[in-house]
């Protein structure tokens, strides 16, 4: 079955103690991408990869990086996490075209206390 | 300054009848538009596409149309059906620029 997987789904940590929310696609997708979701706000792209070793920032990279050193995994890392940081997160991966129909991971409820 | 917008935060439709959902966006220069819809508890999934290049796209229920001078798009739903009730995000990209945009999202609810 084809999908994106996110790992784990849910998680409270306290400010500054770095945390990875992992991310792995089963559909050979080169691009990959994370966003937040908040109320109001919509999904706000944090970063995207075009390919293995290539990230580029989306709207909200402050306190985030990203890496891709496998083409199925784009682990989000939060290294010094804060309160502002808690959100509903999502990864995607999309197929090649011009239209980057995306496929969603089932979401990370992450809390920062 | 949101380049996708949905200004309806919210929507309720009686079962069997036209949903219309709306979203505007300020560059002219995105090449496609796609909506996504979202149940709670898991992620967005693609509903329906269109190119800048078109007007209309249907797939079964669901048409969207797209005025590319008022810089407007509006997905249709008909007939409604409960299972419809979700929140639909309307997201733009310019292929060229590999960013997505999404729109804050419109929560619809199909009254049965």
């Amino acid at each position: 079955e084809a999908q994106v997987t996110q790992n784990p789904r849910y998680l409270i940590t306290v400010t500054g103690k770095k945390l990875t929310v992992t991310c792995s696609q089963n559909m050979n997708h080169e691009y990959m991408s994370w966003y937040r979701q908040d109320p109001g706000l919509g999904l706000r792209q944090i970063y995207y990869s075009m390919n293995v070793e290539v990230t580029d920032k989306g709207d909200v990279p402050e306190g985030y990086k990203v890496s891709r050193k496998e083409k199925r995994n784009f682990p989000l890392i939060l290294e010094s996490p804060s309160p502002n940081q808690t959100s509903l997160y999502f990864c995607a991966s999309a197929t090649p075209g011009p239209q980057r129909r995306q496929y969603f991971g089932p979401g990370t409820r992450l809390t920062v206390t | 300054d949101q380049q996708v917008k949905q200004n309806s935060p919210s929507l309720s439709v009686q079962e069997g009848r036209i949903s219309i959902l709306n979203c505007d966006y300020t560059n002219s220069m995105f090449d496609y538009f796609l909506w996504y819809k979202k149940y709670p508890a898991e992620g967005p999934t693609f509903l329906i596409s269109i190119s800048s290049i078109k007007d209309k796209n249907e797939d079964g229920r669901f048409t969207v149309f797209l005025n590319k001078s008022a810089k407007h798009l509006s997905l249709h739903i008909v007939p409604s059906q409960p299972g419809d009730s979700a929140v639909y995000f309307c997201a733009a990209l310019k292929t060229s620029y590999d960013k997505v945009i999404f729109g804050p999202g419109t929560s619809l609810s199909v009254i049965p």
